[in-house]
């Protein structure tokens, strides 16, 4: 079963918008990442939260941990056409190498 | 060329027969995966291996095989190919990070039909 399950699974915005997209999982984790899939190509890691963390930056990049409600929030602020891609969101527990994906948020960005 | 090459790119096969899906990475990373990745389920996890010669079951390993004979290989084998089998195929790469899980490094995918 998917650990990590985005919200929205699509959403168009305007070009230069703020987009937010949200993640929620089940059980304690190590981590939490965000990847992007453009269409056809592979996934590209974005950043990485740990479990200890509630907030990080990565350019125009924000990334918020709540463990207490099991969810995580992927902020992109003015939004550009290139980010027009699949988001996903990846759960790491304790003691385990592996990444859960979710089903990822399908993000648009009109021009 | 540095990085996680996955090859074939495209391959259409047919029911029963046997296809191998290949991956090669250069950062000799100890962690490598196999993921296949479908409309509503997003990314799951096959198999995954953390070094030569240890691999271990993901979410949905039946009907596939792996191998790690080397550090830099990680060959996915379906052994009788069904048509549920068609997806598109991941190979992912991991030095571990410090602390657990680090990022993964993926391939550009091997989509696959089976008719």
């Amino acid at each position: 079963s998917q650990q990590g399950e985005e919200d929205p699974q699509a959403l168009s915005i305007q070009e230069g918008e703020n987009a937010t997209m949200n993640c929620s999982y089940k059980t304690s984790i190590n981590n939490l990442q965000w990847y992007r899939q453009n269409s056809g190509r592979g996934l590209v890691h974005l950043i990485l939260i740990r479990s200890n963390e509630r907030e990080k930056h990565s350019g125009r990049l924000r990334v918020t941990l709540d463990t207490s409600k099991k969810s995580s929030s992927l902020l992109i602020t003015a939004s550009r056409a290139a980010d027009t891609a699949s988001y996903f969101c990846a759960v790491s527990n304790f003691g385990n190498e592996k990444l859960t994906f979710g089903t990822g948020t399908r993000l648009t960005i009109i021009p | 060329d540095a990085g996680i090459t996955q090859s074939p790119r495209y391959k259409i096969t047919e029911t029963g027969r046997q296809v191998t899906l290949m991956c090669h990475q250069t950062w000799s990373h100890s962690y490598m995966f196999w993921y296949r990745q479908d409309l509503g389920h997003g990314l799951r996890l096959i198999y995954y291996s953390a070094a030569a010669d240890i691999t271990d079951k993901g979410e949905v390993p039946d009907g596939y095989v792996v191998s790690r004979s080397k550090t830099e290989n990680f060959p996915l084998t379906l052994e009788s190919a069904t048509r549920s089998q068609t997806s598109v195929y991941f190979c992912a790469s991991s030095d571990g990070g410090d602390r657990g899980t680090g990022e993964l490094f993926f391939g550009e995918g091997s989509r696959l039909t089976v008719l």
